[in-house]
């Protein structure tokens, strides 16, 4: 059984461009959800996604979008970057929506 | 809203026992996670309380109280491996999103 994985494992954009970030979620979890982890700081809630559908949004702007396929795995699309944007991105599977959540080894994305 | 307190940093010894303490305040609850996060690596889960008193788990046991808002994390045997970040987290009812606290940084020295 893999557990969760997300690509690419480092990026670096520029101001102004848009990323896409990749996670596939643990074998037989169907809900994913992405947050944003800050330097030092606890990760923040982005969105959750269950069978395709958003399911739930913390405090992100519309720039922040994302999508799930039909496999479950999910993508993490970021608009117009900006500096703050540079984070750890954590994408996280459960079994269902309100299971327990496991995590995969993040995306260390840097906005220059 | 969300408000959860942990300690920044605290330090102890091999061998010895340590306890993080975790404070929140939120306006719906319906459990709590504990992970532990190595620097640069994913946070990995370690416990979930949803009812009060201590879940014990090897060397590791997390204690609830619901009535005050309040957790323990409880590291026993420290090895040097325990180094790591701990993130308390409070999941609301629908337990759609964590709300995590900043995390506790811990140094276990020889």
């Amino acid at each position: 059984e893999t557990g969760v994985t997300q690509s690419p494992t480092h990026l670096i954009k520029t101001r102004g461009q848009q990323v896409t970030l990749r996670c596939s979620s643990q074998s037989g979890h169907n809900t994913v959800s992405w947050y944003q982890q800050a330097l030092g700081q606890g990760p923040q809630f982005i969105f959750q996604y269950y069978r395709e559908e958003e399911n739930g949004r913390g405090n992100f702007p519309p720039r922040f979008s994302g999508l799930q396929f039909p496999n479950y795995s999910s993508e993490l699309n970021v608009n117009a970057l900006e500096l703050d944007d540079s984070a750890l991105y954590l994408c996280a599977s459960s079994l269902l929506a309100g299971d327990t959540q496991y995590f995969g080894p993040g995306t260390r994305l840097t906005v220059l | 809203g969300q408000n959860i307190d942990q300690p920044t940093e605290m330090t102890a010894t091999e061998g010895a026992i340590v306890q993080i303490n975790c404070t929140y305040q939120t306006s719906g609850f319906n459990g709590l996670f504990w992970y532990q996060q190595h620097a640069g690596e994913a946070p990995t889960f370690l416990s979930y309380n949803v009812l009060d008193g201590l879940e014990e788990k090897g060397r590791f046991s997390s204690f609830l109280s619901r009535s005050k808002g309040y957790s323990y994390l409880l590291l026993k045997e420290l090895q040097m491996k325990d180094s790591a970040s701990y993130l308390c987290a409070v999941s609301p009812p629908g337990r759609r999103a964590l709300t995590f606290g900043s995390g506790t940084r811990l140094q276990v020295q020889p």
